[in-house]
């Protein structure tokens, strides 16, 4: 398995426009989490899925978040509209989500909002 | 929101010596977790201790877990400049399978 696959892997947005950031989990995952990171903040959880059900979105800061997973081998992160203040690393990290396993991450989504 | 937060924040040690990082957590856990990410790089899993155990060793790396006074410790024997990384602890609890990190320790390894 070729892991966690994010995309892009960088992302240039003027304020005020939309984002969507992808997520391909390892296959047989069944829980996957989106984490955002900064300096300030430390890795943050904004929302995890099991089963493809967003069980968790407590961690997401505004209505301006949502995210999906339609599908096992898919999910999005949108951000609409983008602001500076969300300018950030975002993980994608998927677990067999059994007894607490442990979560692979992909290699992140560099955001930044000009 | 964090439950677990590591001490101290940043570390430099000569390559060679023995390095230690300690996390506290908040609420009751099933597991605790250490992680490492590399400048730039996705985190990478390094070992995962049950709240059953006290003690496990995976090659250079040892974790300790007290769950009465809700802390571990990471210790990276004989480092070397590779080892030059963020290193997260993480918790899970056994109502969901959700994993909270820290804010990490940033090691430096000097040559």
């Amino acid at each position: 398995d070729a892991g966690v696959i994010q995309s892009p892997r960088h992302e240039v947005t003027e304020m005020g426009q939309e984002v969507t950031l992808r997520c391909k989990p390892i296959s047989g995952h069944n829980s996957l989490f989106w984490y955002r990171q900064t300096m300030m903040r430390g890795l943050e959880l904004l929302i995890y899925f099991n089963n493809n059900v967003p069980i968790d979105d407590s961690g997401m800061p505004e209505d301006r978040f949502s995210a999906k997973m339609p599908n096992a081998s898919f999910s999005t992160l949108k951000i609409q509209p983008s602001e500076p203040r969300d300018s950030a690393v975002y993980f994608c990290a998927s677990s067999l989500g059994y007894m607490n396993t442990e979560a692979f991450f992909g290699q992140g989504t560099r955001l930044t909002v000009v | 929101s964090q439950q677990g937060e590591e001490d101290p924040q940043a570390l430099s040690i000569q390559e060679g010596e023995n390095a230690t990082m300690n996390c506290s957590y908040k609420t009751s856990i099933n597991n605790l977790q250490w992680y490492r990410q590399n400048s730039g790089r996705g985190l990478v899993h390094l070992i995962l201790i049950r709240s059953n155990e006290r003690e496990k060793h995976s090659g250079r790396l040892r974790v300790t877990l007290d769950t009465s006074k809700k802390s571990s410790s990471l210790l990276i024997t004989a480092s070397r400049a590779a080892d030059t990384a963020s290193y997260f602890c993480a918790t899970a609890t056994n109502r969901d399978d959700k994993i909270i990190f820290g804010k990490g320790t940033r090691l430096h390894i000097l040559p």
